[in-house]
């Protein structure tokens, strides 16, 4: 299955601030996804990364608070826009290469003070 | 009502135990069911995956599925405790594309 790597692993923010999350993955791969994860609780879909065209949002997540880029079939990147404290979270990437589910990075662990 | 119901623990069991973690589900159209385990500070891996009913064996992990119940379960059988984690349960109706996770499971399995 293919490596997913996630940078930064975790980040202490001010509100107010924009922070751009990497995932890079060692394969091409068909979709990247992008979840959020709050603590406890399960994962939340943000948004389907397409590559070559914008990315496929979920209710509740819009492009301007999360915009994404895909340039290429490994790689991605999510931006968490002026952020406040409710963006305090976990956020995932994952991957699925059409013949098996997803496979997950090990996620960026965000705080906003 | 969520789409899937996870049991939602937490379960503390002592090393040896038979496990078992379950998920209800409304969607019909579900086909593809997936366990995922996540240790503290890690992403979910990908532990189980089946299609349509029936049981699937790996090790020490059973997955179930009856889609006559709408009901999914994993067993993990001589549990131990590098098995303490949170477990969720994630199906899909196709094999790519939109996956629904339920809200996990925590175990801890204590020696």
């Amino acid at each position: 299955s293919a490596v997913i790597s996630q940078k930064p692993s975790r980040d202490i923010c001010q509100r107010g601030t924009s922070l751009t999350i990497q995932c890079q993955v060692d394969s091409q791969v068909t979709m990247m996804f992008w979840y959020r994860q709050q603590p406890g609780q399960s994962l939340t879909l943000i948004a389907t990364a397409n590559q070559g065209s914008e990315a496929t949002y979920e209710s509740g997540f819009v492009i301007d608070k999360f915009p994404i880029s895909r340039p290429n079939l490994t790689f991605s990147t999510l931006t968490v826009s002026n952020m406040s404290p409710e963006d305090s979270s976990i956020y995932l990437c994952s991957v699925e290469d059409g013949s098996q589910p997803q496979h997950f990075g090990d996620g960026t662990r965000l705080s906003i003070l | 009502q969520k789409e899937v119901e996870q049991d939602p623990g937490p379960l503390s069991v002592p090393e040896g135990a038979i496990v078992s973690l379950n998920c209800t589900y409304s969607n019909s159209a579900f086909q593809y069911f997936m366990w995922y385990r996540q240790y503290s500070r890690k992403g979910p891996e990908l532990l189980m995956y089946t299609y349509s009913s029936g049981n699937k064996e790996d090790g020490r992990f059973t997955a179930q599925v009856d889609k006559s119940s709408k009901y999914i379960s994993l067993f993990i059988r001589d549990s131990q405790p590098s098995d303490s984690a949170t477990y969720l349960c994630a199906m899909s109706e196709t094999n790519a594309g939109n996956t629904t996770f339920g809200d996990g499971t925590t175990l801890t399995v204590k020696p």
